[in-house]
């Protein structure tokens, strides 16, 4: 089962700030968050990773509580194109093979 | 950009037939996965393959499923004796391990498998 709980569903206007919570209260020291995404019915797509600190990259940013056990995506200028399906995952980030292992996640909508 | 790409794209099969399902991973990577998403529901792990042995498997992963790598661009699931319940999206994964994070997935697009 995944070890991470996230809202079902939340709704984003364009062009607004998307903040997509998670929490994984049983996280261990090795492990990392992911996050990723599935846009209809296409393959999930990698957004970002992050142990300890905040991430940014080109599609979002991770913010990460210091005692981790939770974290927020953030989709700094939500577009319609964003709208999917995300998965906050967490697992190891040494052990190749090791599976992860893909929750509900929360189905975002934005709309104009 | 690289990418892993999957055939067929749709597959309709009968019941009790064989089907195998091929992806080509990106060039340098190394560990390649199968996941699977049955309608309306979650992506499922099957497998994980490296170095021409199964890494981890899923109790979904059972004697009906194979897979292979048979020459060095194909990585294939086979499925020998298709059921109702098989009908899934079946999504192809890999990575890259020297200088790259092990949860890095990379995605196809998927194969959709049918099975009447």
């Amino acid at each position: 089962d995944a070890k991470t709980t996230q809202p079902p569903s939340m709704d984003c206007a364009e062009g607004r700030a998307a903040n997509l919570p998670c929490n994984h209260s049983t996280i261990s020291g090795n492990e990392y968050v992911y996050w990723y995404r599935q846009i209809h019915s296409q393959g999930p797509q990698y957004i970002i990773h992050g142990l300890k600190n905040n991430e940014t990259n080109e599609m979002a940013s991770l913010i990460i509580t210091e005692d981790r056990k939770s974290s927020t995506l953030i989709l700094p200028h939500a577009t319609l194109r964003d709208t999917a399906v995300y998965y906050c995952i967490v697992a190891p980030g040494n052990q190749a093979g090791t599976a992860l292992i893909f929750g509900k996640g929360t189905t975002l909508s934005v709309s104009s | 950009e690289p990418e892993v790409t999957q055939t067929p794209s749709h597959q309709v099969t009968q019941m009790g037939q064989e089907v195998i399902l091929r992806c080509v991973p990106i060039s340098n990577h190394l560990y390649f996965y199968w996941y699977r998403q049955i309608l309306g529901q979650k992506v499922e792990f099957l497998v994980s393959f490296y170095n021409n042995e199964i890494s981890e498997k899923s109790e979904i992963f059972d004697d009906q499923f194979s897979v292979e790598r048979p020459d060095g661009s194909n990585f294939t699931l086979k499925i020998r004796s298709t059921k109702l319940e098989d009908s899934a999206m079946y999504f192809c994964a890999s990575i890259k391990i020297q200088g790259g994070n092990t949860g890095e997935l990379f995605f196809g697009e998927g194969s959709r498998l049918t099975v009447l």
